[in-house]
């Protein structure tokens, strides 16, 4: 049935470093792919989607490359700053509902 | 980006009592509201779909008669948990989509609500 996975963390990081997180996804189709994060003590909310294949989504310094031929969505930030620490959700949209993976926890230390 | 507001943010009650959660949409008419639950380290899981005035659409597996979900309006959903058991323990997740967001899928989240039962 339809999936995400996505790396398991804390994945934990020095302030400027490169920023990683893994998405597969197993859906019918091609739907759209999104990135929510989770700041402490909030809600989550649209760090950036992609509608469709070779579509690269962005903001606030994160990026994701639609990858059909990987099923795959991988989120990326050049140099991370202690304000991104957050749990990260990818989720692909399955029939107008969202399928969510596990979230990724990243903490950004000094 | 719109907002949406879930209340309690967190509730401690005894088995056996009802606990209601309430999610309302404050600055933009919801056609749409989403409930999920999470569990720790795990990915969302969503439990119903409401459309106002309407009946909600619950997955498969979760207990309509267990989560009651009323969509009255088009800025409040609330999410009845009956006869709540230790199991109940959660965390709910609201979401909600206006007209503009049918076709591109945002959803704006509400903050959660965490249930414990004892």
């Amino acid at each position: 049935g339809d999936s995400v996975t996505q790396m398991e963390g804390p994945v934990t990081l020095s302030e400027e470093a490169f920023l990683t997180i893994n998405c597969t996804y197993t859906a019918t189709g091609y739907p759209s792919l999104f990135w929510y994060v989770q700041y402490p003590g909030e809600g989550l909310q649209l760090l950036l989607k992609a509608t469709k294949a070779d579509d690269k989504g962005s903001n606030k310094g994160f990026e994701a490359t639609y990858r059909k031929e990987t099923t795959s969505f991988h989120l990326e930030k050049g140099s991370v700053q202690v304000s991104d620490s957050a749990v990260y959700f990818c989720a692909f949209d399955s029939w107008g509902k969202l399928q969510f993976g596990a979230g990724t926890q990243v903490v950004v230390t000094p | 980006g719109a907002v949406v507001s879930q209340h309690p943010s967190w509730v401690i009650c005894k088995s056996g009592t009802s606990v209601k959660i309430e999610c309302r949409s404050l600055d933009f008419q919801a056609t749409t509201m989403f409930w999920y639950r999470q569990f720790p380290k795990q990915s969302l899981m969503l439990m119903a779909t409401s459309n106002e005035g309407s009946k909600a659409t619950y997955e498969q597996g979760v207990e309509k008669d267990k989560f009651l979900i009323n969509h009255a309006s088009l800025t409040l959903s609330t999410l009845t948990v009956t006869s709540a058991h230790p199991e109940d323990s959660s965390f709910y997740i609201c979401s909600a989509r206006g007209l503009a967001g049918v076709n591109t899928g945002e959803l704006f989240f509400g903050e959660g609500s965490r249930l414990t039962v004892l």
